[in-house]
């Protein structure tokens, strides 16, 4: 299983757009690249997902270099309402023929007013 | 649509005493199930996935087991709860084919005292 790294937490201030970098140095062929939002007291929400090169939707984008070791968040003019640990996560398929995943240990991200 | 359940969705017991937890997927037939835990102020731990009924896999050795007695059902349990076993813990479901997408439930907060 890929394990991932990321800051333990971040701050901005509204308005600015947030990077958050996360690496996957033994990434594999196969494995894909999802980033999740968790609120207090609230279960994960799927944000993005991405194999290689860049994946925009409404909420973020996420960059992915050709050699896939890392994998960056970008969202755009963060609110306050945005304030909420970010997860990187990286999976394959298993031998038993479903994915397993490894969250890493996600990102607290606090927007400042 | 796809929308998953957890219930209790707060849990105060005694050390010692049993504990089940269940899950249930609407919406979607043959997902794949997990359970999660969360210490407060950490990550996302992996306990238990399953890809079908009565197949279930242990990702941490421990005193919880899970069961999967329906196809959009699982469930989580103890025979003797430790105060270790305090935490926030999550179902989530993922298509059998793309399981790197989870959907995650409310949560259940358990306090073992």
């Amino acid at each position: 299983l890929a394990k991932t790294t990321q800051p333990i937490s971040m701050d901005s201030y509204e308005g600015q757009e947030v990077n958050i970098t996360c690496s996957h140095n033994n990434i594999a062929t196969n494995d894909y690249i999802t980033w999740y939002q968790q609120f207090p007291s609230q279960g994960p929400r799927f944000i993005i997902q991405g194999y290689k090169t860049k994946v925009t939707n409404e909420v973020a984008s996420l960059f992915i270099p050709a050699d896939r070791k890392s994998s960056t968040l970008s969202l755009p003019r963060v609110s306050l309402s945005d304030t909420a640990v970010y997860y990187c996560l990286v999976g394959s398929p298993s031998g038993a023929g479903s994915y397993q995943l490894t969250f890493g240990k996600g990102t607290k991200l606090s927007v400042i007013p | 649509s796809q929308t998953i359940h957890q219930w209790p969705a707060t849990l105060v017991q005694p050390v010692g005493s049993p504990l089940s937890l269940e899950c249930t997927v609407e919406g979607t037939s043959n997902p794949n199930l997990y359970w999660y835990r969360q210490a407060a102020g950490r990550g996302l731990q992996l306990l238990f996935y399953s890809i079908g009924i009565d197949q279930i896999s242990s990702e941490v050795p421990q005193n919880l087991s899970a069961s999967r007695p329906q196809d959009r059902q699982f469930i989580l349990s103890s025979k003797k709860l430790l105060l270790s076993d305090s935490g926030f813990y999550l179902c989530a479901w993922s298509f059998t084919s793309r399981g790197e997408t989870q959907y995650f439930g409310p949560g259940t907060r358990l306090l073992v005292l």
